[in-house]
């Protein structure tokens, strides 16, 4: 079957750097995709990989390894206003999006 | 980026009626809208799959009857919930995509909450 795993909920220290894990098993690979979704709104696009290696996009950076079946969302100089989920999605062959679960992110002073 | 819309934002309506939700793209032609529900701290559950023009695809478990999707025009899509009871009460948020490569990017609307009473 399909899945996505990552983590429920984490903590962080502003100013600090955090790494968000996500693992998954699809039929078929056309990339993975990870949102930004704060309380009670629609998710926003934060990036995409298909091919191995990382992604730097300002303070945010992913990760993709494809033999591992593994990605991770890196976010550096954490702010107060990141605290936020952040959902992992993985798309299959026939270019479907696979959810995580989501990740809490709360952000301490 | 894209920009989608969704209308309307919150509904409360009784048990019974019928709710109808409508999904725009305000700024590009979207061939693929996608209709996902959302319980509290759970994942986005995709409900159907709707390609302008034809009938949507709907996912294992969903009603179409309960749950009619029309996709009448390239930045319009609708989702009627009808005779809605309190277990259908959830945050119903559409996306779309203006094609079906990975590099298309399904960009969401903002979201309905909709609580039947």
């Amino acid at each position: 079957g399909q899945n996505i795993d990552q983590p429920t909920e984490m903590t962080a220290t502003e100013g600090a750097i955090v790494q968000i894990n996500c693992t998954y098993q699809t039929s078929g690979f056309n990339g993975l995709f990870w949102y930004q979704q704060h309380a009670g709104e629609a998710p926003t696009f934060l990036s995409y990989n298909v091919l191995d290696g990382l992604e730097e996009k300002g303070r945010f950076s992913s990760f993709l390894s494809r033999s591992k079946g593994y990605s991770y969302l890196l976010l550096k100089e954490l702010q107060m206003k990141d605290s936020s989920s952040y959902l992992c999605a993985a798309m299959d062959s026939n270019y479907q999006l696979i959810w995580g679960a989501g990740t809490k992110l709360i952000i301490k002073p | 980026g894209a920009v989608v819309s969704q209308h309307p934002s919150w509904v409360i309506c009784k048990s019974g009626t019928s709710v109808k939700i409508e999904c725009r793209s305000l700024d590009f032609q979207a061939t693929t809208m996608f209709w996902y529900r959302q319980f509290p701290k759970q994942s986005l559950m995709l409900m159907a799959t709707s390609n302008e023009g034809s009938k949507a695809t709907y996912e294992q478990g969903v009603e179409k009857d309960k749950f009619l999707i029309n996709h009448a025009s390239l930045t319009l899509s609708t989702l009627t919930v009808t005779s809605a009871h309190p277990e259908d009460s959830s945050f119903y948020i559409c996306s779309a995509r203006s094609g079906r490569t990975p590099k298309d990017t399904q960009y969401f609307g903002p979201g309905t909450r909709l609580t039947v009473l």
